[in-house]
């Protein structure tokens, strides 16, 4: 298997502009979460779907943040505007709850960094 | 709500020499996970290695094991016969069981090899 595949794998930007990151979960994975890495508040979830329905965006920091599963397959994380204060490294993970193992192993894809300019 | 804390940000280890990174954490739930996860420079997350909290014995991969102490709260990691491709920054998590569990993580350390 491939993995969790991530693109692009570096974003640069500027302020105001829309970006978007993109994902591809493990094939047959039913969850699927996003980690956003920053300098001052390190690894932290945003949002987390269960078969392609958003379960908690609890931590989606603001509403210029969203985050779409339109298939089993694919996810998008949007910024729209993009301000400098979002530059981070984002992370996929995927899982799939009905593992032989009960601890639900997260699989991370390689991440996409973004700088917003 | 679960907190980790890494309260070492960097530590240096000679190659060959053992090294141990600590953690704690903050949890009022009896059944939950610990993690070691390795980032190198390529930003890869890769688990180490995994403690069930109702197992007492601690887990051990090839050169890494941890010393699970849960009445303490602490789960440090052990690395032996330290090496090169060691270096990197470590991160502690925590997570409840479920597949809907998210990972909450340390701040974790970075660890450079001496050659």
């Amino acid at each position: 298997d491939a993995g969790v595949i991530q693109s692009p794998r570096h974003e640069v930007t500027e302020m105001g502009q829309e970006v978007t990151l993109r994902c591809k979960p493990i094939s047959g994975h039913d969850y699927l979460f996003w980690y956003r890495q920053t300098m001052m508040r390190g690894l932290e979830l945003l949002i987390y779907f269960n078969n392609n329905v958003p379960i908690d965006d609890s931590g989606m920091p603001e509403d210029r943040f969203s985050a779409k599963m339109p298939n089993a397959s694919f996810s998008t994380l949007k910024i729209q505007p993009s301000e400098p204060r979002d530059s981070a490294v984002y992370f996929c993970a995927s899982s799939l709850s009905r593992a032989l193992s009960s601890y639900n192993e997260q699989f991370f894809g390689p991440g996409t960094r973004l700088t917003v300019l | 709500a679960q907190t980790v804390t890494q309260s070492q940000p960097e530590m240096s280890v000679q190659e060959a020499e053992t090294v141990t990174l600590s953690c704690t954490y903050d949890t009022s739930e009896s059944d939950y996970y610990l993690f070691w996860y390795k980032q190198p420079p390529s930003r890869q997350m890769i688990l180490v290695i995994r403690q069930e909290a109702y197992k007492q014995q601690n887990a051990t991969e090839n050169r890494f094991s941890v010393n699970f102490q849960k009445a303490a709260k602490s789960f440090s990691l052990k690395i032996s016969d330290s090496q090169l491709g060691d270096a990197a920054m470590y991160f502690c998590a925590y997570r409840r069981p479920g597949a809907n569990s998210k990972l909450t993580f340390g701040k974790g350390i970075t660890l450079s090899v001496r050659p």
